[in-house]
């Protein structure tokens, strides 16, 4: 079975300039995080969505960063415009409800920097 | 979330078991405890998971001290490919917040 994917696996861009990462989470798993990690640093939630809706999103920059979840299955992250300080490592990750017993995995990530 | 206090960095020699400790004094009874590990240019890798009981999988095995105020990862035989960064999480079991909030982690050296 197909674990977490996401793409692009790694993006330079110039600053001011927009970036987009996709996500699919594993088939049937209707919760899905993004999550950002600084170099040397553990992972930092930025939004989690139970099926289509964002039930968490009190971390994520709302003044350049946005994110989608339309038919509940795949999802986007979308920063715009981009800043040197985003440059870091964006992880999605999928779990089967919202029960803690249930694993959460996570993606290869997507590798950001921004010149 | 509970916090976790792990040590920075430990070493271990090829071959032997690496135990990695971890301190969760504040944990709740409804607070699971979560490993994952992340090499280098990885995504976090989930290795095993528990409430009370002690655990095993093919991977690890985790000991949970009856208080549930420590637990230890175990690698039975630890091989070069094990070098990574191990994080300890214990995570709540309501409607709080179903997230992992990770701390530092201890930055584990299988050295030959």
């Amino acid at each position: 079975e197909a674990g977490v994917v996401q793409s692009p696996r790694y993006k330079i861009i110039e600053k001011k300039q927009p970036v987009a990462f996709w996500c699919n989470p594993i088939s049937g798993h209707n919760t899905l995080y993004w999550y950002r990690q600084n170099l040397g640093q553990g992972p930092e939630l930025l939004i989690r969505y139970e099926n289509e809706e964002a039930v968490d999103d009190s971390q994520l920059p709302k003044d350049r960063f946005s994110a989608e979840r339309l038919k509940g299955v795949d999802s986007t992250l979308k920063i715009q415009p981009a800043e040197l300080g985003d440059s870091a490592v964006y992880l999605c990750a999928s779990s089967f409800g919202d029960f803690s017993g249930n694993t959460i995995y996570f993606g290869e990530g997507s590798w950001l920097t921004v010149v | 979330d509970a916090k976790t206090t792990q040590p920075t960095s430990m070493d271990c020699a090829e071959g032997r078991a690496a135990n990695l400790p971890c301190n969760h004094s504040t944990i709740s009874g409804n607070e699971y405890v979560y490993w994952y590990r992340q090499i280098h240019s990885q995504g976090p890798q989930y290795i095993i998971h528990g409430l009370k009981n002690n655990e095993t999988n093919e991977m690890a095995s985790l000991i949970i001290t009856e208080d549930r105020k420590s637990s230890t990862l175990i690698l039975p035989h630890a091989t070069l490919r094990d070098t990574a960064v191990y994080y300890c999480i214990v995570r709540v079991g309501d409607n709080a917040g179903n997230m992992l909030t990770f701390g530092g982690g201890t930055r584990l050296m299988v050295k030959p």
